[in-house]
């Protein structure tokens, strides 16, 4: 079935510095890739997504950089803060059927003032 | 706020009762959403809604699960005789539209004991 893997499982950085999350899709067929942070006692909230067409996307701090061929994907975030500090999901879709979301296992990211 | 609400956000129950939760998606969103999270899991699908018809059903829905969406506004999601393993996070989450951002709300954790 459809899987997605992410690494690392947790993450700790200086204020200031960037954070990289990868993420590996099974689905060749995946073609919607959303991130999600996800902070305690709180549901997943998107920060940015990406779709197959393109290969990266940026806003403000936060890129995610797609590698269809690879099957990779990559959350980037730079000059990170402590508010940065919290669980981070990729997750892949496709369009045939329904779009449901199969996410990976999570990053806990933390930011050290 | 206009966002995705669950009720009851906690729920505590002895094994081998019924529990049910509530989900009022974001007003006009058609599609919606039921996921499973459990501690330092990412969210697992369970089943999906297009306006008041499910239209797919994850195999972790057991034939103890049973879910609604009468008229195509709020859901409600059943679980009849818990069992301990049904402990876990329950997220409800809408869309607009296919591979739109699906927003989450906040949850409903369930504890069995």
């Amino acid at each position: 079935g459809e899987n997605v893997e992410q690494h690392p499982s947790t993450l700790s950085v200086q204020e200031g510095d960037s954070a990289v999350i990868k993420c590996t899709y099974s689905d060749s067929a995946s073609n919607y890739f959303p991130w999600y942070k996800q902070e305690l006692g709180k549901g997943p909230q998107l920060i940015i997504d990406i779709r197959s067409n393109v290969g990266e996307k940026k806003d403000q701090r936060i890129a995610v950089t797609l590698n269809k061929t690879a099957k990779h994907f990559s959350l980037h975030i730079t000059e990170t803060q402590p508010e940065d500090s919290a669980v981070y999901f990729c997750a892949a879709s496709t369009s045939y059927n329904t779009d449901k979301l199969i996410f990976g296992t999570g990053t806990r990211l933390q930011v050290f003032p | 706020d206009t966002g995705v609400s669950q009720d009851p956000r906690h729920k505590i129950t002895k094994r081998g009762q019924n529990v049910t939760f509530r989900c009022d998606p974001i007003s006009e969103h058609n599609r919606l959403y039921w996921y499973r999270q459990t501690l330092g899991q990412g969210p697992e699908f369970l089943t999906y809604f297009q306006n008041e018809a499910q239209l797919e059903k994850s195999r972790l829905l057991s034939d103890r699960f049973s879910a609604e969406r009468p008229k195509g506004s709020f859901s409600t999601l059943e679980i009849q005789r818990t069992e301990q393993g049904d402990s876990a996070m329950y997220l409800c989450a809408s869309s607009l539209r296919l591979l739109g951002e699906q927003f989450f709300g906040p949850g409903t954790r369930l504890t069995v004991l």
